[in-house]
């Protein structure tokens, strides 16, 4: 049973525009949601986190909404650039701690 | 700065080998964690040490066995490995037991299980 899920699998934007990743989660008891990215061959990075008693955060030109009631958060990129093609993550953990729930990914692929 | 170092990157076993897989990090992180991850799943936690000293169960710990060596080193043994434990397998470091998930990843090792 999916506790974190990322339904679209692949989304291609023109560059520029923005991209909207989406992601449900179905436990409300969830402390901190975070989203990293992920090139091939490579590890994946954390990008940005939000706490459970928040509604967005911001860094630069990346942007997480959280939608506590819909139990769905979303991450803005904006605009989007070729180098953001990648795989995102959407991850959950409860309290504290590295012990996350992963999502399925999204690969996000930006066109010039 | 190195950061979190994986070996080996490939490695493909017969049903039934073991092997271990070795992880160092050199930001002096307290907590240590393995990931695996296959096609459609995202990442699954397999086992983490929240210090050293302390190993833990993750969410698919069957089949694996961890050391943490020390600080630096955590290491996971597949004893006798099978065609299921086929993935890629991530290492992972965090300041402690107490950051929010800021996790940094070694760059992964491929595990083929024929």
């Amino acid at each position: 049973d999916q506790q974190v899920k990322q339904n679209s699998p692949s989304l291609s934007v023109q560059e520029g525009r923005i991209s909207i990743l989406n992601c449900d989660y179905t436990n409300s008891m969830f402390d901190y949601f975070l989203w990293y990215k992920k090139y091939p061959a490579e590890g994946p990075t954390f990008l940005i986190s939000i706490s459970s008693i928040k509604d967005k955060n911001e860094d630069g030109r990346f942007t997480v909404f959280l939608n506590k009631s819909a139990k769905h958060l979303s991450l803005h990129i904006v605009p989007s650039q070729p180098g953001d093609s990648a795989v995102y993550f959407c991850a959950a953990n409860f309290g504290r701690g590295g012990k996350l729930i992963f999502g399925q990914g999204t690969e996000l692929s930006v066109k010039p | 700065n190195a950061g979190v170092t994986q070996t080996p990157k490939f490695q493909v076993l017969k049903t039934g080998q073991s092997m271990t897989l070795q992880c160092a990090q050199d930001m002096n992180h307290n907590s240590m964690y393995w990931y695996r991850q296959d096609p459609g799943m995202g990442l699954r936690l397999i086992y983490y040490s929240a210090s050293e000293g302390t190993t833990d169960k993750g969410e698919v710990p069957n089949g694996y066995n961890v050391s943490r060596l020390n600080k630096r080193e955590f290491s996971l043994r597949l004893e006798s490995a099978a065609p299921s434990q086929t993935s890629v397998y991530f290492c992972a470091s965090s300041q402690g037991p107490a950051n929010t998930g800021e996790l940094f990843f070694g760059e992964g090792s491929r595990l083929t299980v024929l």
